[in-house]
């Protein structure tokens, strides 16, 4: 069975810094998905970032880029010149690819608190 | 594009009661899935419906049970609630069971007393 682990529960950093949260994972497949979600307070979960496992490139999305090491399972998301707005919870989780049930695997998440 | 919503946003119920909450899928999604979150923690998957079947279901017992639509909207249903049924019930859609990206909406909160 795949987990999902941060060991982060809270983190702050002052606005306009950069912030690495920590995600490991653990798994026997070796074809899957594994995303970055973000929870604002008012609840919806977001889309932050995806990489695709068989991809050696990190993926990037404007100020969020991962560093995914696959050999490690771990895949951490920094956060550069953070705004107030990505206070938030952050989730990690995981979907192995071409399975007949697209189930999402998430972490117990990070919250993150950005300060003026 | 209509993202997913949900329905409806709060809800309190009495233990031993029935509960429905609804979902509408993003337009040209076929799947949807469904997932509780405790206060405080991640998402843990419930089921997941594709082209009006289930394809799939996490360590939930029976009572939780679900439909799938021909317009791709979904409904969970749970009967015989527990107080630890309180919870954020969240749907998301996706185009595919196994495509990747799912899509949330923005969650049904149950409290159950």
């Amino acid at each position: 069975a795949q987990t999902v682990t941060q060991s982060q529960p809270e983190m702050s950093v002052q606005e306009a810094e950069t912030v690495t949260l920590s995600c490991t994972y653990d798994t026997s497949e070796n074809n899957y998905y594994l995303f970055w979600y973000k929870q604002p307070p008012s609840r919806q979960m977001i889309l932050v970032i995806r990489q695709e496992a068989y991809k050696q490139q990190n993926a990037t999305e404007n100020r969020f880029s991962v560093n995914f090491q696959k050999a490690a399972k771990s895949f951490s998301l920094k956060i550069s010149d953070s705004q107030l707005g990505d206070t938030a919870m952050y989730f990690c989780a995981f979907m192995k690819r071409n399975g007949n049930t697209g189930k999402l695997i998430f972490g117990q998440g990070t919250t993150l608190q950005v300060k003026p | 594009e209509t993202g997913v919503t949900q329905s409806p946003t709060h809800l309190i119920k009495t233990r031993g009661q029935q509960v429905t909450l609804r979902c509408s899928s993003q337009s040209g999604h076929n799947t949807v899935s469904w997932y509780q979150q405790a206060l405080g923690q991640g998402p843990q998957f419930i089921f997941q419906y594709y082209r009006e079947e289930e394809n799939g279901r996490g360590n939930f017992p029976p009572r939780f049970s679900g439909l799938q639509f021909p317009n791709y909207s979904s409904e969970l249903n749970v009967n015989a609630l527990e107080l630890d049924d309180s919870a954020l019930y969240l749907c998301a859609s996706s185009p595919e069971p196994g495509a990747g990206t799912q899509y949330f909406g923005p969650g049904t909160r149950l409290l159950v007393l």
